[in-house]
């Protein structure tokens, strides 16, 4: 079975400008999860999606919002993006376990 | 407020060498999962262990052991006979009563041939 996939796979954006960020979870996983990893820190939750129905939003600004299919796809927007937001952004799926597995990752380079 | 607090940064061992690295955590809840996760350079966060709350005993997996102790909230991790293939950055991440995950701030392991 494959794994969570996410694309692009890096991405360059100047400040001001949008991003989409896709994420394709494990087979029968229902929920997907948004992380933000800055350079030398631990990720960041920044959503929760199970179902399509938001069930968690992290400290993140109004700029960042996400959205679930019907095939449990996911997609992370960020708005006028600024230098801060240059991380790798991490999607995990998760089933009946609660264990998340997460995919490889989208590094965002924001200049 | 849930916290993980992982105090070493960065470990250097020899090839072989038995290493352990420390997870300490906070939380009210009395339900919970910890969980250990393996960053290589290439990014992906590699999972490797879930354990909740109510089950304390150690578990072995090859090379790899966990050490759950409730009394101290600690969820150690030890590398038996360490290898080049084990460099990467170990995160350790606590799960509550939400389903978000609070990850420390890893620990950088270099194994050196």
């Amino acid at each position: 079975d494959a794994g969570v996939t996410q694309s692009p796979t890096h991405l360059i954006k100047t400040r001001g400008q949008h991003v989409t960020l896709r994420c394709s979870p494990i087979s029968g996983h229902k929920s997907v999860s948004w992380y933000q990893q800055v350079l030398g820190q631990g990720p960041q939750f920044i959503f929760q999606y199970y179902e399509k129905e938001e069930r968690g939003r992290g400290n993140f600004p109004d700029r960042f919002s996400a959205r679930q299919f019907p095939n449990y796809s996911s997609e992370l927007n960020v708005n006028a993006l600024l230098l801060g937001d240059s991380a790798l952004y991490l999607c995990a799926s998760s089933g009946m376990l609660n264990e998340q597995f997460f995919g490889p990752g989208t590094r965002l380079t924001v200049l | 407020a849930q916290k993980v607090t992982q105090a070493q940064t960065e470990i250097s061992v020899v090839e072989k060498e038995d290493v352990t690295l420390d997870c300490v955590y906070e939380t009210r809840d009395t339900t919970y999962y910890l969980f250990w996760y393996k960053q290589p350079p290439s990014g992906e966060l590699v999972f490797l262990i879930r354990r909740n709350s109510f089950d304390e005993q150690n578990e072995i997996s090859g090379r790899y052991s966990w050490n759950f102790q409730k009394s101290t909230s600690s969820f150690n991790f030890t590398i038996t006979a360490s290898q080049v293939v084990d460099s990467a950055v170990y995160f350790c991440a606590l799960n509550g009563n939400t389903d978000k995950l609070i990850f420390g701030t890893g620990t950088r392991l270099q194994v050196f041939p």
